[in-house]
């Protein structure tokens, strides 16, 4: 099955900084990559995903690169702002057009801005 | 816009017990994932349904069923509770499948004492 790994699992940066999170699969199968956004006691939030047939997508902010061949993605996530705290889910699926797959996540980024 | 609702948010129940889940999808929404949640993990995928149909199945225990209605809302049974299952359980739902977006209810609390 997929295995996905998230680094790091903490990352503290200062209001208006950059924050990157990184993220790898293992099975070459998946091609649907959605990251969620947790706060405290909430369900998560899809904030950007990216399919296998695109390298980057950007909105506003957040931006998601893709490499296929490294089996690697990334969140980036510019300005940042004391309400980008939170925990920072990966995840990854099977795109295969037939069935509702599940998505298997990465452990989690918790990230801290600091003021 | 409307989101996924779930019923209820905090359930408390003793070992042995049963416990329901009920899961309301986004409108027009026609599929439906069941999550699991431990303290600090990340969410685990147990089972999906798609037109009322079961579509994936991941790590859901057999003392755990599920099932979709016809107007697509889901519930997630769970019987012979035991500790381990305290958890959080989110519901999400997306329209169609094949990796279209999947939108995560508030969650309930199941707390087994």
């Amino acid at each position: 099955g997929e295995n996905v790994e998230q680094h790091p699992s903490t990352l503290s940066v200062q209001e208006g900084d950059s924050a990157v999170i990184k993220c790898t699969y293992s099975d070459s199968a998946s091609n649907y990559f959605p990251w969620y956004k947790q706060e405290l006691g909430k369900g998560p939030q899809l904030i950007i995903d990216i399919r296998s047939n695109v390298g980057e997508k950007k909105d506003q902010r957040i931006a998601v690169t893709l490499n296929k061949t490294a089996k690697h993605f990334s969140l980036h996530i510019t300005e940042t702002q004391p309400e980008d705290s939170a925990v920072y889910f990966c995840a990854a699926s099977p795109y295969s057009g037939g069935g509702a797959d599940g998505l298997t996540f990465g452990k989690g980024t918790h990230l801290i801005i600091q003021p | 816009a409307a989101g996924v609702i779930q019923s209820p948010r905090h359930l408390i129940k003793e070992k042995r017990e049963t416990a329901t889940l009920k899961c309301y999808p986004i409108p027009r929404h026609d599929t439906v994932y069941w999550y699991q949640q431990g303290p600090g993990q990340d969410p685990q995928f147990l089972i999906s349904f798609y037109e009322k149909m079961q579509s994936d199945k991941g790590s859901i225990p057999d003392r755990f069923s599920a099932q979709q209605f016809s107007d697509y809302h889901s519930e997630l049974n769970m019987s012979s509770l035991e500790l381990g299952d305290s958890a959080l359980y989110f519901c999400a739902s997306s329209l169609g499948t094949g990796g279209n977006e999947q939108y995560f209810g508030p969650g309930t609390r199941l707390t087994v004492t």
